[in-house]
């Protein structure tokens, strides 16, 4: 079945600086590829997604991007403020219905 | 409003008990899924329904059963077979396309 890695498991940043977080993923037939951001407590909510006809999407500060050569997706926010402090996670999936989730990073903007 | 809602928010049950969690969405979606999801680790997929009537287990079912009678509903049962149910539970929806998935608030359930 699918694999997805997600790294780092934790990352801090300053305010203003950018966050990237990466995930790779073994399944070649993967080809819808969402980002969630959890707040403690709370369920996952999507924050942006991309299908593997397009290389990258952005909407506002955050962006993602796609190399299915090398199968892997990075999560890139900008201009990161403490309201982005969540923890944030990858996704994979194949077919409809089965999405494989990575371990998740917990991001941390210091003001 | 529109969304997905999960009662109870924190449900505490004896061991051995058979307890039913559930799941409502009002968004038309097709789909409906359940995960679990533990301390320091991602989601892991229990179960998933694409149309009412059918569903078919993910990666962790053992212990665990549901139904979907209806388009809105998908209650999730843990029974006493599942060795360990302390977890939190969370619940999705989505159109069959696009596959974004909606989540509940979740569940926090402890099993003592």
């Amino acid at each position: 079945g699918e694999n997805v890695e997600q790294h780092p498991s934790t990352l801090s940043v300053q305010e203003g600086d950018s966050a990237v977080i990466k995930c790779t993923y073994s399944d070649s037939a993967s080809n819808y590829f969402p980002w969630y951001k959890q707040e403690l407590g709370k369920g996952p909510q999507l924050i942006i997604d991309i299908r593997s006809n397009v290389g990258e999407k952005k909407d506002q500060r955050i962006a993602v991007t796609l190399n299915k050569t090398a199968k892997h997706f990075s999560l890139h926010i900008t201009e990161t403020q403490p309201e982005d402090s969540a923890v944030y996670f990858c996704a994979a999936q194949a077919a409809a219905g089965k999405s494989t989730f990575g371990d998740g990073t917990t991001l941390t903007v210091k003001p | 409003d529109g969304g997905i809602t999960q009662s109870p928010k924190y449900l505490f049950r004896k061991e051995g008990q058979n307890v039913t969690l559930s799941c409502e969405q009002n968004l038309n979606h097709d789909a409906m899924y359940w995960y679990r999801q533990d301390p320091g680790q991602g989601l892991r997929l229990i179960y998933y329904s694409q149309i009412v009537n059918d569903f078919q287990k993910g990666d962790i079912a053992e212990g665990y059963s549901v139904s979907r009678e209806k388009k809105e509903s998908f209650p999730l049962t843990v029974t006493s077979a599942q060795k360990n149910p302390t977890a939190f539970y969370l619940c999705a929806s989505s159109f069959q396309d696009p596959r974004r998935q909606f989540f509940g608030p979740g569940t926090r359930l402890t099993v003592l």
